[in-house]
Parts: structure tokens; C-alpha cells; sequence
């Protein structure tokens, strides 16, 4: 089946430093999302990329979808207290309407 | 936009016996998943809940481990039956999956 993995598994950076998930699929996305989990909280989405090479800002925060439609980055400028949470990025297969997960970035900011 | 009521928030139970979980939609919508998130982990699909059909199972979840009803197209739930410590998790209810997924806020579920 369908899998989702995404590097590193663990991030701790400084405040203000910048901070990168990669995330790559088994097989190719129909389209990919990305979702924030504050701690104790449930997965909020952020944004849906669908097309080959797709560059989206949201602020700080800048999303790229691999030209093959098999990976994508999450990259956060500046990093404040308040982007503390887990990163998942997640795809449906095509014609496929489910979700697979990916097994998420967890960051952590020393203040 | 969807905004999913789920209940309960977290409960403690005796392995042996079963929990529902409840999921309100505030709108109608085909499709209903069921998702458990053990400590640390990521999100597994548990199952997709059609309104008027059986629910279809992941690999590895099993309708009689995971009962789930889908009366209307605004409600579903999920029972947790004969649970043992290994349930242990968090279950989530999610709609939308296509374009943007939402989530009910999730039962913390700790089998004792």
C-alpha cells in the first residue's frame, strides 16, 4: 500500500532559526497536504498543493510539490515559539479519496 | 468548512469492555473516517463510513474489533469493543479528505 514517510522524525531548533520537513510517497499524489498538530491538539490543515512543481507562501511558511508528484517540503523561516507542534504531510492516491498520512516532523524551539 | 462535534473528549476504561465514540457534522457529507493515533504516532485509517452501506476497513481493523454506524449523513460512530491496554490511543473522526481535511477534537481512550 501507500506510504508516507517524512525526515527528520524529530527537530529542535533555536528561536529564529529556520527549520525544513521533507516528505516523499511511494506513490505518486493526486495532490499533497499538509497539516499542524499542536501538542494535545488535533491535526489543523495549512495548505493543498496539486500541481507538479508548486511553490505556495503562507507568511513564513513555504510549501514545494516535487515535479513528479511523489515529495514535498514544508520550510519555516524564522522559527517562533508559537510553530511548536508536529508537521504531517499527507496524500490521497488518485482516484482515491482517502488520506494517507506521513509519519510527521515533530518540532521543538528553544526559546 | 466543517465543524465535527465529537464526544467523548477522553475517557478511562476496563480492558474487556466497549466505548462508543460520537461524531456530529455540521453539514451533510458522504463520507466519514475513523482514525486512531497511538502516542507519538501518526494518523491510521481505521475505516470510511458511507451513509447506507458498510463501512470499509483498512488492513489490519476489523469490523467486529471496530463496529462502526453511519445512521445519516451527519452522524457516525465507532465502538472500541473488547479493548485491551493496546487501544490505548487517540480516535479522531475527519471529513473532507480530498481537498482539506477536518478533524473532531478526538478521544483520548486509556485502557487500564
Amino acid at each position: 500500500g501507500q506510504q508516507v514517510m517524512q525526515i527528520p522524525q524529530y527537530q529542535h531548533v533555536q528561536e529564529g532559526e529556520d527549520f525544513t520537513t521533507y516528505c516523499n510517497s511511494s506513490t505518486t499524489l493526486s495532490n499533497i497536504q499538509w497539516y499542524k498538530q499542536r501538542p494535545g491538539g488535533h491535526p489543523v490543515f495549512l495548505i493543498q498543493l496539486v500541481k507538479s512543481g508548486e511553490v505556495k507562501k503562507q507568511k513564513r511558511l513555504t510549501f514545494q510539490f516535487g515535479e513528479a508528484k511523489k515529495n514535498s517540503s514544508l520550510h519555516i523561516t524564522a522559527t517562533q515559539t508559537t510553530d511548536v507542534g508536529t508537521y504531517f504531510c499527507a496524500g490521497p492516491g488518485f482516484g482515491n479519496e482517502k488520506l494517507t498520512f506521513g509519519t510527521g516532523t515533530r518540532l521543538t524551539i528553544i526559546p | 468548512s466543517a465543524v465535527i462535534s465529537q464526544k467523548p473528549s477522553r475517557d478511562i476504561c476496563q480492558r474487556g469492555t466497549s466505548l462508543t465514540i460520537q461524531c456530529q457534522v455540521d453539514s451533510q457529507v458522504t463520507m466519514m473516517f475513523w482514525y486512531r493515533q497511538q502516542p507519538g504516532q501518526s494518523l491510521t485509517l481505521i475505516a470510511t463510513a458511507n451513509q447506507g452501506s458498510e463501512a470499509t476497513y483498512e488492513s489490519g481493523f476489523v469490523i467486529d474489533k471496530f463496529p462502526i454506524s453511519r445512521p445519516n449523513l451527519t452522524f457516525s460512530t465507532l465502538t472500541v469493543s473488547n479493548m485491551s491496554p493496546e487501544d490505548s490511543s487517540i480516535y479522531l473522526c475527519s471529513v473532507g479528505q480530498r481537498i482539506e481535511a477536518f478533524f473532531g477534537q478526538g478521544t483520548r481512550l486509556t485502557v487500564v
